[in-house]
């Protein structure tokens, strides 16, 4: 597609709840980056993938946090359990570029997932 | 570690006034630099980076940074702004070495003001 696509726009979770949010990079960009966002603050890093092998997943808060690219394409972050504290905006970008020189290039984000915990 | 300081949470101008949104870094190793805005329910949109060569970097809609190592900062300009403009703004970093992902500032909300 022309941009990243990021679903469901909105989520709604009762506590405890499993949820998966989607990510669907720009076709055959190489590194997809997951990042959160709570309201009145910048992006914070969660985890990185290059293709299909996640290098860095120093970001994720808990090990209720998973997200995998099985395929190198579509990325899907998984929160296990959730808890009110889960709720914020969840922000995809991905790159043409491996993580090197992704500088040079920039990312492209998604609009994001909306995940509430009730 | 790496991290960004924007001063202002919120900047109120005028239309047609400049501005300057302000950020600031620590890192102990070189770094690249970047403004990106965030338009409401829109994804981050990178304004300009800095990554080296002149420091005075010039961007997508009349903006323009400049580095300043010694001060350690990347303030973002412009001469002129329109409604259009009013947005989140966000300063970002990436150490040259090490870890890849951005580290972000908490945002600058310009408000411009008819």
């Amino acid at each position: 597609g022309a941009g990243v696509s990021q679903s469901p726009r909105y989520k709604v979770a009762k506590r405890g709840q499993d949820v998966a949010l989607r990510c669907d990079p720009i076709s055959g960009h190489v590194s997809l980056f997951w990042y959160q966002q709570a309201l009145g603050q910048g992006p914070e890093f969660l985890t990185y993938f290059q293709n299909e092998a996640q290098l860095d997943k120093s970001g994720l808060p808990s090990d209720r946090f998973f997200a995998e690219r099985p395929e190198g394409s579509v990325s899907t972050l998984k929160i296990q359990r959730t808890q009110q504290e889960d709720s914020t905006v969840y922000l995809c970008a991905s790159s043409p570029q491996r993580a090197g020189l992704v500088r040079n290039y920039g990312y492209t984000f998604g609009s994001g997932t909306r995940l509430t915990v009730v | 570690a790496q991290s960004v300081t924007q001063l202002d949470s919120q900047v109120p101008v005028f239309e047609e006034a400049p501005v300057e949104l302000r950020c600031n870094y620590s890192s102990s190793v070189s770094v690249y630099l970047f403004w990106y805005v965030q338009y409401p329910n829109q994804g981050l949109q990178l304004l300009l980076k800095y990554l080296s060569g002149s420091t005075l970097v010039k961007g997508i809609n009349g903006f323009e940074a400049e580095f300043n190592k010694s001060q350690t900062s990347f303030h973002l300009r412009k001469p002129s702004v329109h409604i259009s403009d009013t947005a989140e703004y966000f300063c970002a970093v990436s150490e040259g070495t090490g870890r890849r992902a951005l580290t972000f500032g908490s945002g600058t909300r310009l408000q411009v003001q008819p």
